[in-house]
């Protein structure tokens, strides 16, 4: 049973500030690893994704990986109002397109 | 800019009542997905499709749900008979072999009354 294990929140930061969202995953044969945002009403939009264990950066957001200890992270720098959402953490075992597993996800709240 | 297609948007139907959604994947991706969201469940993968063939429906209720993709240009996810408990936001995504992220529609909001 593939899961993936993400704390609900809400998660408040003052803007300006940075934002760190975790996410733990079960099961060790995963790949692929990725962030979504979703806002309320709408569907998830792609942030960013990473394979290798390490820093992937691009812009504000940095992904984190540990294959390891199996847990993956997202820092949002400058926070801002705009990032209020939620963040979806996503796993693929394998290559190709297969279906992704979802956690629940983080309710972020940026603080003016 | 290419983007998933999904209609309805919204649908509110009596339980009982047959229900039909139909998706567009971005021209050139090969898989398509159907997930359901719940405030409860989250995401959850319902069914998929590569090259049109069904991959993985398993996380569909075999008694009420179908889906099929007649053509590449179009994918549908069917539920007859409609329960409430099928209230829940219907999101189809695309991706290719090539660009492993997924690609989401805007959903059908679907409520069983």
């Amino acid at each position: 049973q593939k899961e993936v294990e993400q704390n609900s929140g809400p998660l408040s930061v003052p803007e300006g500030a940075i934002a760190s969202l975790n996410c733990t995953y079960s099961d060790r044969g995963s790949q692929s690893f990725f962030w979504y945002r979703q806002y309320s009403g709408k569907s998830p939009e792609l942030i960013m994704f990473i394979y290798s264990n390490g820093d992937k950066e691009d812009g504000r957001f940095t992904a984190q990986l540990n294959k390891a200890s199996q847990y993956v992270s997202l820092l949002i720098r400058d926070s801002q109002p705009s990032d209020s959402a939620t963040y979806l953490c996503a796993v693929k075992v394998g290559g190709g397109a297969d279906g992704l597993t979802f956690g629940k996800g983080t309710h972020l709240i940026i603080q003016p | 800019d290419a983007r998933v297609t999904q209609t309805p948007r919204h649908k509110v139907t009596e339980m009982g009542q047959e229900v039909t959604m139909r998706c567009q994947p971005i021209l050139g991706h090969n898989t398509v997905f159907w997930y359901r969201q719940t405030m409860m469940q989250g995401l959850e993968l319902l069914a998929y499709f590569r090259n049109r063939a069904p991959l993985d429906d398993s996380g569909m209720p075999k008694d009420r749900f179908s889906a099929e993709m007649p053509d590449a240009t179009l994918a549908t996810l069917k539920i007859q008979p409609s329960e409430p408990r099928d209230s829940a936001v219907y999101f189809c995504a695309s991706g290719s072999l090539r660009d492993s992220p997924l690609h989401f529609g805007n959903g059908t909001r679907l409520t069983v009354t």
